[in-house]
C-alpha cells in the first residue's frame, strides 16, 4: 500500500498569516494514464470531509483561491495564503493512483 | 444540489451484519463511481470500498475483503454496503462519497458501533 505522510501534524497559525502542509508518498503517484491523483480534503469538527484540491493543483468548485496545491511525483504541498477562522480543522492528503486509496494522518490547523 | 444520505448504521454485536445505504440525488448517479470511506472515533480516514459507475468493477481494502460487499442500484440512485462478520475495529462513521479518484461530495455519514 502507498503510505502518505503529512507534516506537520499540528499547525498553530495566526489569522491572516500563511500556512503550509506537506504530504509525501512512499512511491510516485504518477498514474499510467499520466495523471497524478493527489487530492486535499478539509474536515471541520463534526462534519464530513470536503474536497479542496484534486490532481495536485486543481481547486474544486467553490474553494477560495487562497488555497493552492503544488508538487509532483511523491512530494506535495497545500498552501493557504491568508488563514481565516473558517479554515480550522483537519487537512488530509489522499492518493487515488493505486488501490487501496490511502490518506495521510491528517494535519490539525488551529488558530493561535 | 448534490445530496448523499446514508442510513442503516447502528449498534451490532461482534459477528453481526448490517446493510448500509446511501441515497443520492441532484446528479446523474449512474454516471459516477462511488466510494465508502470510514472514520473510526477520533481517527483518520480509510477508503474501504469503491465501485465503478456501472457496478462492473469493485475494490476493497484488505481489512474488509471477504466481509464487506459494495453494490449499487442505478435505477434507485442508491449505493449499498453489506457489512458482515463485524469486528470491534469496524466501529466507525461510514461515509459515502461521489467519485473515487477525487471524492467530491460526501454524505453526513452513518455510525456503526460493534460491541457486545
Amino acid at each position: 500500500d502507498i503510505v502518505m505522510t503529512q507534516t506537520p501534524l499540528s499547525s498553530p497559525v495566526t489569522l491572516g498569516q500563511p500556512a503550509s502542509i506537506s504530504c509525501r508518498s512512499s512511491q510516485s503517484l504518477v498514474h499510467s494514464d499520466g495523471n497524478t491523483y493527489l487530492s486535499w480534503l478539509h474536515q471541520r469538527p463534526g462534519q464530513p470531509p470536503r474536497l479542496l484540491i484534486y490532481k495536485i493543483s486543481n481547486r474544486f468548485s467553490g474553494v477560495p483561491d487562497r488555497f493552492s496545491g503544488s508538487g509532483a511525483g511523491a512530494d506535495f504541498t497545500l498552501k493557504i495564503s491568508r488563514v481565516e477562522a473558517e479554515d480550522v480543522g483537519v487537512y488530509y492528503c489522499m492518493q487515488a493512483t493505486q488501490f487501496p486509496y490511502t490518506f495521510g494522518q491528517g494535519t490539525k490547523l488551529e488558530i493561535k | 444540489e448534490v445530496q448523499l444520505l446514508e442510513s442503516g448504521g447502528g449498534l451490532v454485536q461482534p459477528g453481526g451484519s448490517l446493510r448500509l445505504s446511501c441515497a443520492a440525488s441532484g446528479f446523474t448517479f449512474s454516471s459516477y463511481a462511488m466510494s465508502w470511506v470510514r472514520q473510526a472515533p477520533g481517527k483518520g480516514l480509510e477508503c474501504v470500498s469503491t465501485i465503478t459507475s456501472n457496478g462492473g468493477g469493485t475494490y476493497y481494502a484488505d481489512s474488509v475483503k471477504g466481509r464487506f460487499t459494495i453494490s449499487r442500484d442505478n435505477s434507485k440512485s442508491t449505493l449499498y454496503l453489506q457489512v458482515n462478520s463485524l469486528r470491534a475495529e469496524d466501529t466507525a462513521v461510514y461515509y459515502c462519497a461521489r467519485g473515487r479518484l477525487a471524492p467530491d461530495y460526501w454524505g453526513q455519514g452513518t455510525l456503526v458501533t460493534v460491541s457486545s
